[in-house]
């Protein structure tokens, strides 16, 4: 159905919790992305995967980790979130060596408190 | 690092009127490509336009590599199109995103 799925919608933590966002595609990507979205800042890359355990960091990558076991799924990790992590927070995924389509899921808004 | 400098930050058309975005990147390898992101939604890809002109429905982008810069016409604005719109480069695996023009259509 070529669909990038996030979840979950919404999010409101407290400072100090694990936080774990997730992401699932159906086209079988091997390519994944994780972004944030601030006012005024555009995207920023947080992490690639190029396939199953096989990531690497972006452009700010502190703060937060990745796993990817499932070519379908790819999930962003944060331990102990902090207050400057309240974003929203894009998935997208392409296929491997393509410079097509890139397919973004609908977000996560997250809130730390 | 990469740079990726849009112009101008935002904009405000009457429905009908045209409108031009500019993209400067810092590489000449760039595969440019141009997403449009509604208000409060998701981003969605518009046009990959690494060089010459391309165009699709309302929309054309030209890109020049070799000084660095894209534009994306919009033709006949409507209010549907209101929104942002980004340019990003790819080197390699790595997208990098401008910080967007923010267009508003009025009725």
């Amino acid at each position: 159905d070529m669909k990038v799925t996030q979840m979950p919608r919404y999010l409101i933590k407290r400072m100090g919790e694990n936080v774990l966002l997730e992401c699932g595609q159906d086209m079988s990507h091997e390519t994944m992305y994780w972004y944030r979205q601030d006012p005024g800042l555009g995207l920023q890359l947080i992490y690639i995967s190029y396939d199953v355990d096989s990531n690497s960091e972006g452009d700010i990558p502190k703060g937060y980790r990745v796993s990817r076991k499932k070519r379908e799924h790819f999930s962003l990790i944060l331990d102990s979130a902090k207050t400057n992590q309240t974003s929203v927070y894009f998935c997208a995924s392409r296929r491997q060596f393509s410079n097509e389509r890139l397919f973004f899921g609908h977000g996560t808004k997250l809130s730390v408190l | 690092g990469q740079q990726v400098q849009q112009s101008p930050a935002s904009l405000v058309l009457q429905e009908g009127e045209n409108a031009e975005l500019q993209c400067n990147f810092s590489s000449t390898a760039t595969r440019l490509q141009w997403f449009y992101q509604r208000p409060g939604g998701s981003l969605v890809s518009l046009l990959y336009n690494p060089s010459g002109t391309k165009h699709t429905g309302r929309l054309t982008s030209t890109t020049v590599t070799k000084e660095r810069r894209s534009s994306l016409h919009i033709s006949s604005s409507q209010t549907t199109d209101s929104g942002t719109y980004f340019c990003a480069i790819n080197m390699g695996y790595k997208l990098t995103f401008g910080t967007g023009t923010s267009l508003l259509v009025d009725p």
